[in-house]
């Protein structure tokens, strides 16, 4: 799988939005993107998805680059419970196996 | 209701021991996973079998042999227990094992500690 870049850490206040961006310039036509995050304590949750376009479902915002080479995972609102490791995924298409390969992460720290 | 369980939640052992973690899944997901959560964080994928069939094994010593029995059940079985085994091991679903659009269903985590 390609690699992705985030930065290690972010801080946001609550009840504001969260841009967190994510490199990954060796993307291939055929790679989704993929956000999960992880809270303390618990295993990876999804939550999002996107290929091209950008994506909004009920959790956060996918803002996908026109050449694809980075995108970013927007929370509108962040709240106290959205204090995560944030991680962004790249996967192949079809014809491989479902693994994910996490990396390192973006540690989002929510204060009041 | 759980989507994905883990047994048990905490695992304290000693070295050469053996022991196993169990996984159930109630989503219906015909594929299922085992990741291993080091101390550093580092989170890695060691097995996944599709409907009761390994597809992934990524290089685990083979001391560590998942099991199988049916769709909804992965368990993990750990012989010779290694000081270098402590770490969270997560159990994980998804409907299907090659579509790259699938989302993934993770346990709460078992924090083997070997001693």
């Amino acid at each position: 799988d390609a690699k992705t870049t985030q930065p290690n850490s972010m801080e946001s206040n609550e009840e504001e939005p969260v841009h967190l961006p994510c490199n990954h310039s060796t993307i291939s036509g055929t790679d989704y993107i993929h956000w999960y995050r992880q809270l303390p304590s618990q295993g990876p949750e999804y939550v999002i998805h996107g290929l091209t376009s950008n994506v909004n479902n009920r959790m956060a915002s996918l803002a996908i680059a026109e050449d694809r080479k980075s995108s970013t995972l927007i929370l509108h609102r962040a709240t106290l419970r959205d204090a995560a490791v944030y991680y962004c995924i790249l996967r192949l298409i079809t014809g491989t196996a479902s693994k994910l390969t996490f990396g390192t992460g973006t540690r989002l720290q929510v204060t009041l | 209701d759980t989507a994905v369980s883990q047994t048990p939640k905490y695992l304290v052992t000693q070295m050469g021991n053996d022991k196993s973690i169990k996984c159930e899944q109630n989503l219906g997901h015909d594929t299922m996973y085992w990741y291993k959560q080091d101390s550093k964080k580092f989170l890695k994928i060691m097995f996944s079998y599709n409907n009761k069939e390994l597809i992934i094994n990524e290089t685990v010593p083979n001391r560590f042999s998942p099991k199988s029995p049916d769709k909804a059940h992965l368990n993990l079985h750990i012989n010779s227990l290694e000081l270098g085994d402590s770490a969270v091991y997560f159990c994980a679903s998804s409907q299907d094992w090659g579509a790259s659009t699938d989302t993934q269903y993770f346990g709460p985590g078992t924090r083997l500690t070997v001693l």
